[in-house]
């Protein structure tokens, strides 16, 4: 089975650090761009970072650039959000997503569950 | 600067079809897009991927209830023969270089 599995999620006082982590299983992990997508408490997807399936070419949203860093390991099929310099409006669910391959390119065709992060002191 | 808009709710009877929009902003009428439903306390669902011709291809498992069509910078998913758990959220989902872009979403109600 194609699967996402977030973690890493907690309560981090404003200002603090986190790791949040994605285990992906079910499909050979190195073909695949992958994305942090998050949602804030009753509100709609906002995208956070891309990386390519090699780990060459990065993207950032504005509202995290220089904040967050994305990461992989495709030895370990893991995906990776370090996020420094957290704040309260960094409060939200944040989901893995797999960006689709050919006929589905540039599309997140499989999702994780998400995990929660919250920012406050 | 690349915009996706949604009507915030849609309502439609059990059984009945819906047609939900996701306009996209001035300049930008030929990007294809993807459609993604969120039923209540779940991740998000890959549906599809909607071109400017209307030509699409769903995800694995997709019913055939699912369908999506295009007129200029709107793009449309169709869901006939509505069942209770099509009551979700429904995003749009748009991308140029080095950005992806969601639309604020439409909440179903089936009544």
């Amino acid at each position: 089975e194609v699967q996402l599995v977030e973690s890493g999620g907690a309560l981090v006082h404003p200002g603090g650090s986190l790791r949040l982590s994605c285990a992906a299983s079910g499909f050979t992990f190195t073909n695949y761009e992958m994305n942090w997508v998050r949602q804030a408490p009753g509100k709609g997807l906002e995208w956070v970072s891309y990386i390519s399936s090699r780990g060459s070419t990065i993207f950032y949203a504005d509202s995290v650039k220089g904040r967050f860093t994305i990461s992989r390991d495709n030895a370990k099929n893991s995906l990776y959000l370090q996020m420094n310099s957290l704040r309260a409006e960094d409060t939200s669910l944040y989901y893995c997503a797999r960006g689709g391959a050919v006929v589905a390119a540039n599309a997140f065709d499989i999702w994780g569950r998400g995990t929660l992060v919250t920012v406050s002191s | 600067h690349l915009v996706l808009t949604q009507s915030p709710s849609a309502s439609a009877s059990l059984g009945a079809s819906v047609k939900l929009t996701c306009t996209l902003s001035s300049g930008h009428s030929n990007y294809a897009i993807a459609w993604h439903q969120q039923q209540p306390e779940k991740g998000p669902r890959y549906l599809m991927k909607l071109y400017s011709d209307g030509s699409h291809s769903k995800g694995d498992g997709i019913p055939d209830r699912f369908s999506g069509s295009s007129s200029g910078a709107e793009r449309y998913l169709t869901i006939s023969s509505l069942q209770s758990e099509d009551e979700a959220d429904y995003y749009c989902q748009t991308w140029g270089t080095g950005i992806w872009v969601f639309g604020g979403g439409t909440t179903l109600t089936v009544l």
